[in-house]
């Protein structure tokens, strides 16, 4: 078992939709990241996450640190938004590294 | 700004060659790692290193190395390419271990033939 799980790991979505992906992990973390890669592009941070919930246009990220879950949400889905999303947790044995999701594919359609 | 450069951001080579990937960063970050990522996979890390002159290993080490004279330079060094070693590899660097955004390098597509 990865100690950094998505879910689901692709997802279809119609243009406006609104898209919900998660992230869990299991063991103690000081941060969760979420990324965003295009296909053939480089990869972008969305989020950095120690508690709460931050927003940013129309994506949003929560994080419940006792359940040891995050999601992102996206709102008013677009095409411009396929892509990959990944998270990271940097663990707090560890300070200076990550572990990875395996990503979750994601196509919006027109 | 340019925040992570690297540099090529393609290259082939044939096995047995040997070639160094740059990563250069201007936001003064302890913080930097190379990580490989294989079609349809997730990000490996192969080294990183928490501060000029403190380099460790990662999840897929072999076959690479990497040094850290400077805050703002991570080269990473492959020796002796091989096929399994075709990949896409990105640079990263983080501004602080537990509270900092991560920024990456564009990628370098690198293809041992």
């Amino acid at each position: 078992k990865n100690e950094v799980e998505q879910s689901p790991q692709n997802l279809t979505a119609q243009e406006g939709e609104f898209i919900t992906i998660n992230c869990s992990y299991s063991v103690g973390i000081s941060a969760l990241h979420w990324l965003q890669q295009h296909p053939g592009g480089g990869i972008v941070s969305l989020f950095m996450l120690s508690s709460g919930k931050k927003k940013h246009g129309r994506l949003i990220a929560t994080i419940n640190i006792q359940e040891k879950h995050s999601s992102l949400h996206i709102t008013a889905s677009h095409p411009r938004d396929s892509a990959v999303y990944i998270c990271a947790a940097t663990q707090e044995t560890s300070g200076s590294r990550l572990t990875f999701g395996e990503g979750t594919q994601l196509t919006v359609n027109p | 700004n340019a925040g992570v450069t690297q540099t090529p951001k393609f290259r082939i080579l044939k096995i047995g060659q040997s070639m160094t990937l740059q990563c250069t960063q201007d936001m003064n970050h302890n913080y930097m790692y190379w990580y490989r990522q294989d079609p349809g996979m997730g990000l490996k890390l192969i080294y990183y290193s928490v501060g000029a002159g403190i380099t460790d290993k990662g999840e897929v080490p072999n076959g690479y190395n990497v040094s850290r004279s400077t805050t703002e330079d991570f080269p990473l060094r492959l020796e002796l390419a091989a096929p399994s070693q075709t990949s896409v590899y990105f640079c990263a660097t983080m501004g602080q271990s537990n509270t900092g955004e991560l920024f990456f390098g564009e990628g370098s597509r690198l293809t041992v033939l």
